[in-house]
């Protein structure tokens, strides 16, 4: 198995752009987490879902930020308009219920 | 009040020690409890997880939990130069939500 696919590694943008970030999760996990971190706030979960369907979405910072996923095998973490302040490491992870999360390699976001 | 809290660190212990994280946590409720560790630069990954009271060794590691207090806590025997790297403490609370601390970064010194 590949494990976790996000794309894309890096992105730098101007502020003000729209940000798509994507994630493949590993064939037959039912859960999907996407998680920020930096190094003031370390890895905060942003959203979370069982199969496709978002469970709690608490922790996304404001309307700006929205996920979405349409089927088993692809979610998108946006971001419109983009900010300064939402540079940093995006993570999606996937996993089945009481078993451990697999990361992806994350997206560096830098927005100027 | 966090979460998940976690003394951010630096831990700098000597190579051959034994390297002591700690975390607590707030939901009375949460059930599962795990300790990943993170490289710089990389991705997190799972080195231990524990459910109940009481310790669990796993090869040089050891998860202690105490549901009491509310606290769970990692143990490196004989650190190695390679162990250098953020530990990261994470909660599952109700249903399959997943909070992680801050972590610890972690020095070993040769």
């Amino acid at each position: 198995d590949a494990g976790v696919i996000q794309s894309p590694r890096h992105e730098v943008t101007e502020m003000g752009q729209e940000v798509t970030l994507r994630c493949k999760p590993i064939s037959g996990h039912d859960y999907l987490f996407w998680y920020r971190q930096t190094m003031m706030r370390g890895l905060e979960l942003l959203i979370y879902f069982n199969n496709n369907v978002p469970i709690d979405d608490s922790g996304m910072p404001e309307d700006r930020f929205s996920a979405k996923m349409p089927n088993a095998s692809f979610s998108t973490l946006k971001i419109q308009p983009s900010e300064p302040r939402d540079s940093a490491v995006y993570f999606c992870a996937s996993g089945i219920i009481n078993e451990k999360l697999f990361f992806g390699s994350g997206t560096q976001l830098s927005v100027l | 009040q966090k979460e998940v809290e976690q003394n951010s660190g630096p831990l700098s212990v000597p190579e051959g020690a034994i390297a002591s994280l700690n975390c607590t946590y707030s939901d009375r409720g949460s059930q599962s409890f795990f300790w990943y560790r993170q490289y710089s630069g990389k991705s997190p990954e799972l080195i231990m997880f524990i459910y109940s009271n009481g310790d669990k060794e796993d090869g040089r590691f050891t998860a202690q939990l105490n549901k009491a207090s509310q606290y769970v806590s990692l143990l490196i025997r004989d650190s190695q130069p390679s162990d250098s790297a953020t530990y990261l403490c994470a909660v599952k609370a109700g249903g399959f939500k997943t909070i992680f601390g801050a972590g610890t970064r972690l020095f070993v010194k040769a």
